[in-house]
């Protein structure tokens, strides 16, 4: 079955720790994109990308990062940089231009 | 100004009402406009997209786009309890294809 995948799903983590949040794909899709949302509000854009080995900050970048060495992953590092991760961190991909975003599960980070 | 701005709600209906919906966006360049229905918990799921100016039906969901307003409404007809979730309006914009949300608004539909 075609889907994205995120992992893990849940994930604890200590203050000053770095985490990485897996996303794979396989819909053959040129776009992925990784949001972040809090209890309440909407998703905001942290990293898109578009091709692969190119990627662009969305609005809220500072303290994470991101790769796409591959078309089918693309993950997400929250740094010791990141003053409040906690939250739902969600993983979307796209066929490009106009069309829509196909969600993964979500992996929701605490930090303790 | 926010990208895409919606009302918070809550927004609560009876069985059987009409939802409206409402999302309003600032970027007239943007290309097309999604729905996503969100239940608590959960990642979100599209309902509807719309490319063109006017309205487009899908069973009991009907979106509607008017660009010269920059306005994108839902409406939900014969609402069921099961629409209770929290709706995102998402628009992608036109100068590279980034696709922005709104804070989404509340439904409640009660039996």
């Amino acid at each position: 079955d075609g889907g994205i995948t995120q992992s893990p799903k849940y994930l604890f983590r200590k203050e000053g720790q770095n985490v990485t949040l897996s996303c794979e794909q396989n819909l053959n899709h040129d776009a992925m994109y990784w949001y972040r949302q809090d209890p309440g509000q909407g998703l905001r854009l942290i990293y898109y990308s578009q091709i692969v080995n190119d990627f662009q900050k969305g609005d809220i970048a500072e303290g994470y990062s991101v790769s796409r060495e591959k078309k089918e992953s693309f993950p997400l590092t929250v740094t010791s940089a990141q003053k409040n991760p906690t939250a739902f961190y969600l993983c979307a991909s796209s066929i490009g231009g106009p069309g829509e975003l196909f969600f993964g599960e979500g992996s929701r980070l605490t930090v303790l | 100004q926010k990208e895409v701005e919606q009302n918070s709600g809550p927004l609560s209906v009876p069985e059987g009402a009409i939802a409206s919906l409402n999302c309003t966006y600032s970027d007239r360049g943007s290309q097309s406009f999604f729905w996503y229905r969100q239940y608590s918990g959960k990642s979100p799921e599209l309902i509807m997209f719309i490319y063109s100016n006017g309205d487009k039906e899908d069973g009991r969901f009907t979106a509607q786009l008017n660009k010269a307003s920059q306005y994108v409404s839902l409406l939900i007809r014969d609402s069921q309890p099961s629409d209770s979730a929290t709706y995102l309006c998402a628009v992608k914009l036109g100068n590279n294809n980034d696709m922005r949300f709104g804070a989404g608004t509340r439904l409640t539909v009660k039996p």
